[in-house]
């Protein structure tokens, strides 16, 4: 069974950078594309970026100035860093396993990280 | 930048009643279309992919139509459990837009 599992600082300080980790087992991370999504409390869902097995990434328009994201297969896992945070980028933030074919079939749990001083 | 565009944002129907989402895209994306519901709480479910594949598991009540820009999610006799926000996104390049959702209760 594939699982997802995000880690990292549930609070974030304004201006500085957000960064999670998302380690899948189950899976080999070098086969489809895996992605990240996040949901702000009573809000929809965003879509944050992709990043593929061999590095290559695509990312939101609205967020690529700010974003990156990489992946590790030695450790079946996959990043995110977004710099100059603000309050705006509090939220829940899944990781996800992507297909064109099929969407995002699985996910994490979901992570909340709060940008607060 | 292909925008997603659902409707209605809200809908109340009765137990049994016949429920249809439409998700439009601001261009063509083929059928390259996922629902997802999420009930409060918890983690997105896909429902259905490529328009109108059933995910394995997902009660047959659901189903998926359409192509090009129009697309619809059903369930056709509404049961309580089915109480969630539903969302649409394009699959087929990025951005993966997603819809704004649609949130069903039960009246």
């Amino acid at each position: 069974q594939v699982q997802l599992q995000e880690s990292g600082p549930g609070l974030v300080r304004p201006s500085e950078t957000l960064s999670l980790t998302c380690t899948v087992s189950g899976a080999s991370i070098s086969s489809y594309y895996w992605t990240w999504v996040r949901q702000p409390a009573g809000k929809g869902l965003e879509w944050i970026g992709r990043v593929y097995s061999g590095g290559a990434t695509d990312y939101n328009p609205s967020l690529k100035n700010r974003l990156t994201m990489s992946i590790d297969t030695s450790k079946n896992q996959f990043s995110l860093k977004l710099s100059s945070v603000t309050a705006a980028d509090t939220a829940v933030y899944y990781c996800a396993r992507g297909s064109t074919t099929w969407g995002f079939v699985y996910w994490g749990q979901g992570t909340l990280v709060t940008v607060s001083s | 930048d292909i925008q997603m565009t659902q409707s209605p944002s809200s809908l109340s129907a009765s137990v049994g009643d016949r429920v249809t989402i439409t998700c439009r895209a601001s261009q063509g994306i083929r059928n390259y279309l996922a629902w997802y519901q999420q009930k409060p709480g918890q983690v997105p479910k896909l429902l259905i992919y490529t328009a109108s594949t059933l995910q394995s598991g997902v009660p047959s009540r659901f189903s998926g139509s359409g192509s090009g820009t129009d697309f619809t999610l059903t369930i056709s006799s509404l049961q309580p459990e089915d109480v969630a926000t539903y969302y649409c996104q394009k699959c087929d390049s990025a951005p993966l837009t997603f819809g704004g959702g649609t949130k069903v209760e039960i009246k």
